[in-house]
C-alpha cells in the first residue's frame, strides 16, 4: 500500500508563474489536509478536503490559493501568481474517514513539495 | 490560535540521556498527537492521547496530558542518535481538525 505521494518533490518558478502542487492520498483514505512550512517552524494549517468538498479553508489565502480534491485524482494545491514570499515546503497528509461518532485517527504526511519563487 | 506551542524550541542531550518536551494549546481538544519530523521528511506519527487519558506508553515513548493545564509532555527515555528530530504536537478537536505546534528541535549527541 503506497503512501502519500505527493510532485513535484521540488518547483521552482518565477513571481508571477502558476505552481500546481499534487497529492494522491492512501488508498482508502477520503480526507485530505494541505500545510505549508516555512525553514525552521511549524506546519500552518492551510485546507481541509474531503472528495469533492472543502471542509475548512481557513488558514487558505483569500486570495491566489486553492485546491481540489475531485471524485477521480489526486488533490490540487493551486497558487496563481506567485510571489517570493511562497516559497516554503507544502504538506499534504491524509487520513481514513473515523469511525461513526469518533474524532481519532492519525495523518499520514507525504514528503512534501518545496516550491522555491525565484 | 488553537494550535499548540511547544517548549523548549531546542534541545541537546547526550546518547542515553531522557528527553523531555512540552506541549500547551488553547482551546478544549477531542485528543492531542505527537509527531516527529526528521530533516527534509514529511511527519511521521508517534502517538496518540485521548482527551480522557492521563498517560499513554509506547516503547521508549511516554506521554501525559493535562486538560485542566491545557498541557502535555512528551518524554523520550534512553535517547539514541537516531532520536534527532524535530517534535510536534498535534491538537485535534471538532471534527478531525488538526493543528500543529512550532516544534522543538531535539539534538542527540552521540
Amino acid at each position: 500500500n503506497a503512501g502519500v505521494m505527493q510532485n513535484p518533490r521540488h518547483l521552482v518558478r518565477r513571481r508571477g508563474q502558476e505552481a500546481r502542487l499534487r497529492c494522491s492520498p492512501m488508498k482508502g483514505h477520503s480526507h485530505v489536509y494541505w500545510y505549508r512550512q516555512l525553514p525552521e517552524e511549524g506546519l500552518k494549517f492551510m485546507v481541509y478536503l474531503q472528495k469533492e468538498n472543502i471542509i475548512d479553508e481557513s488558514g487558505m489565502p483569500k486570495e491566489r490559493f486553492s485546491a481540489e480534491f475531485p471524485k477521480e485524482g489526486p488533490s490540487i494545491l493551486r497558487i496563481q501568481q506567485v510571489v517570493r514570499g511562497d516559497s516554503a515546503a507544502y504538506f499534504c497528509a491524509s487520513s481514513p474517514l473515523p469511525p461513526a461518532g469518533a474524532n481519532t485517527g492519525e495523518l499520514f504526511f507525504g514528503e512534501g513539495s518545496r516550491l522555491t519563487v525565484l | 490560535s488553537q494550535q499548540g506551542e511547544e517548549d523548549p524550541q531546542a534541545l541537546s542531550i547526550q546518547e542515553g540521556e531522557n528527553a523531555t518536551m512540552n506541549c500547551s494549546y488553547k482551546t478544549s481538544i477531542n485528543n492531542l498527537q505527537w509527531y516527529r519530523q526528521n530533516s527534509g521528511r514529511g511527519l511521521v506519527h508517534l502517538i496518540l492521547i485521548r482527551s480522557n487519558e492521563r498517560e499513554k506508553h509506547s516503547g521508549r515513548l511516554r506521554v501525559t496530558l493535562d486538560t485542566s493545564k491545557k498541557s502535555s509532555s512528551l518524554l523520550i527515555t534512553a535517547s539514541r542518535a537516531a532520536d534527532t528530530a524535530s517534535y510536534f504536537c498535534a491538537t485535534v478537536s471538532g471534527f478531525n481538525k488538526f493543528y500543529f505546534g512550532s516544534g522543538t528541535k531535539l539534538n542527540v549527541k552521540p
